[in-house]
This record gives structure tokens, sequence and C-alpha cells, in this order.
């Protein structure tokens, strides 16, 4: 157990339709990253943020948003699905913003089918 | 930007043999690390192994080494004494700007008893 809580564990959806996927971070950990691992992609980061702050972007769709709250936990949200956001998504953890830290821990992932 | 290429899609070994897993890396920052993940068919990413670019010793976690050769860029994860939970998909990652991974694409590994 990474201590990186995910949820819901599935997903199924219909095209065109909104889901919210959620993370909360190790007990203390600041920095929260959302990684998308399909089929044809791998896995691709998505967005980082800092004790509520974003931090980075990378791949991510303009359909996709982001956010952390107060309490550290983080909401991705997804909205006008296509068959092709169908995808394992992760959200992992570290204390810190850009300090060099020798473990990144997963969560265990959000399974989305979008039908 | 980093880069990591695992060269090796699939792989196949017997129980109780060792396997070795590439993984090139090419990066402009001095200092960094390479990770290895390990996701079994049930989905989730497990950290294997880490090793830091300036460690001396090669990483060792277990049954899982890491062979790192600076020089050319290349971090193999070593899995002796092969068993068949060992059978998942394996990514080798380094970390980028704000410390967010860079994957590989990954190589399928199948233990056959």
């Amino acid at each position: 157990d990474s201590g990186v809580t995910q949820t819901p564990k599935h997903l199924i959806t219909a095209t065109g339709q909104r889901v919210t996927l959620r993370c909360s971070p190790r007990s203390g950990d600041l920095s929260v990253y959302w990684y998308q691992q399909s089929l044809d992609q791998g896995l691709q980061f998505l967005i980082q943020y800092y004790n509520g702050e974003e931090r980075a972007k990378g791949n991510i769709l303009e359909r996709f948003s982001a956010q952390q709250f107060p309490d550290l936990h983080s909401e991705l949200n997804l909205s006008s699905l296509e068959l092709g956001d169908s995808a394992l998504y992760f959200c992992a953890s570290i204390p810190g913003p850009i300090v060099f830290y020798n473990e990144q821990f997963f969560g265990p992932g959000t399974r989305l089918t979008v039908l | 930007a980093q880069k990591i290429t695992q060269t090796q899609p699939g792989m196949f070994v017997q129980e109780k043999e060792a396997v070795t897993l590439d993984c090139t890396y090419d990066t402009s920052d001095q200092s960094y690390g390479l990770f290895w993940y390990k996701q079994p068919s049930s989905g989730e990413m497990i950290f294997l192994i880490y090793q830091g670019s300036y460690d001396e010793q090669n990483a060792t976690e277990g049954r899982y080494s890491l062979n790192f050769q600076k020089a050319r860029k290349s971090a193999n994860l070593v899995i002796s004494a092969s068993q068949l939970g060992d059978s998942a998909m394996y990514f080798c990652a380094i970390p980028g700007d704000f410390q967010k991974l860079v994957f590989g694409t990954g190589t399928r590994l199948l233990v056959s008893p």
C-alpha cells in the first residue's frame, strides 16, 4: 500500500459525459501528479499541483482540468468525454515541489472506460 | 528534455533464472535519478528501485538490482531468481522538470514454470 488513494477504482461512462477522479496523497505530501496511461500514448504526465497551486502542465487536453484543495486532495475533471479518453489515470505524490526525491509512490489508479 | 528508451517489448524467463531488462536514458541534467516500476495485470504501479546518478554503488533491493552505467546512459534492471509473480510490465522512468516522471514504453516479462 503506497498510502496514495484514488477513487473510484473503475468508471464506465458514455461519450459526451463529465467525470471527476479523486486522489488523496500520502500523509504530509504536498505535491500531486496526474498521469494518463493509454494503449496508444503510454504513460503520460498530465498536470502537477503543489500545496493548492498548479506547478506544471503536460499533455493535458483543454477538456481536462484539475485542482488541489486545502486538505491537499486533488480532483481531475474530464469533460466532453471521447472514446479515446478511455485509460488508466494515476496520481502520485511526493512531499515537496522540486527537491530531489528517491521515491515516488502511485495510487492504485482509476480505470476509465468511455462507451 | 528527458527521454527513456526500453527496446525490449517482451521478455521470457524460466522460474529461478535471472533476467535483465534494458533501459537507456537521455538527459542534460548533471544530477538525476532513475526509477523502475512494476505494473502487474491488476494495473497498479509498484515502485521497485531507485538509482541516483551520483550514487557510488549500484542500487539493490532484495532480488532487484540496477546495473547502472553512467557513461553509457544505461540503467538496466536485473531480477535474480525469477518467480511466477514477477510476470508483469516493467517501466523505467526518469524525473523531468518539477520531478514529473518520464516513462519508457515498458517491457512485458513472462516467467514460466
